[in-house]
């Protein structure tokens, strides 16, 4: 079963725009979600991260929304940029027992000129 | 900054074939992982290791062998290859198992024919 789910599979906005990225989870006991940010022909590379214990997180353009109690977060990016164009994954670890990462199946997005 | 290098970059075989893939780590870091990413999954944890010599089963162990020679080099071993393993394989690493920064390689493109 899929654990962290995100949409859109795949996501295009103009240059200058806000694009929305949004992930959900069902594990309550989750309580760390990174972002993760992957160009072709890389691998992924830390971008931005959350603890539950905030509702926001902001890093320049890229800010993280928490919902905690619907289980939701959103990655947003302001004024996108054409070499934003990339595979945004969301990832979530729990407070105890397995700590493992678990990710989503990540959401390309691609910022036209 | 982090360095994770894996090889070969790209590698086809046939159906029960025999495959390794190699990676390395620079860093003194703690923690290596082997991931795979396929469309629709994102990324599942394979195999991981907390030290030369050790090794814990993923998600998706089934058909892998891993094996960790010392602190910098992590491998793993499909000693049957078989088509549902063609796949794209991260490997990473970190240096603490709880809510720990992943350094990703660049991946390894893996064919089964």
């Amino acid at each position: 079963q899929q654990q962290v789910r995100q949409s859109p599979q795949s996501l295009t906005v103009w240059e200058g725009e806000t694009a929305i990225l949004n992930c959900s989870y069902e594990d309550s006991t989750f309580n760390y979600f990174p972002w993760y940010q992957q160009f072709p022909g890389e691998g992924p590379a830390l971008l931005i991260s959350i603890r539950s214990v905030s509702d926001k997180k902001e890093d320049g353009r890229f800010t993280i929304f928490f919902n905690k109690r619907e289980k939701k977060l959103s990655l947003h990016i302001t004024d996108s940029q054409p070499g934003d164009s990339a595979t945004y994954f969301c990832a979530a670890r729990a407070s105890s027992g397995s700590w493992q990462l678990i990710f989503g199946s990540g959401t390309q997005l691609t910022v036209m000129p | 900054e982090a360095a994770v290098t894996q090889s070969p970059r790209n590698k086809v075989t046939v159906t029960g074939g025999n495959v390794t893939l190699s990676c390395r780590q620079t860093n003194s870091h703690n923690y290596m992982y082997w991931y795979r990413q396929d469309t629709g999954h994102g990324l599942r944890l394979i195999h991981y290791s907390y030290g030369a010599g050790n090794l814990q089963i993923g998600d998706v162990p089934d058909g892998y062998k891993a094996t960790r020679t010392t602190q910098e080099d992590f491998f793993l071993l499909l000693e049957l290859a078989s088509p549902s393993q063609t796949s794209l394989y991260f490997c990473a690493s970190s240096d603490g198992a709880s809510q720990n920064t992943l350094y990703f390689g660049a991946g390894t493109r893996l064919s089964v024919l």
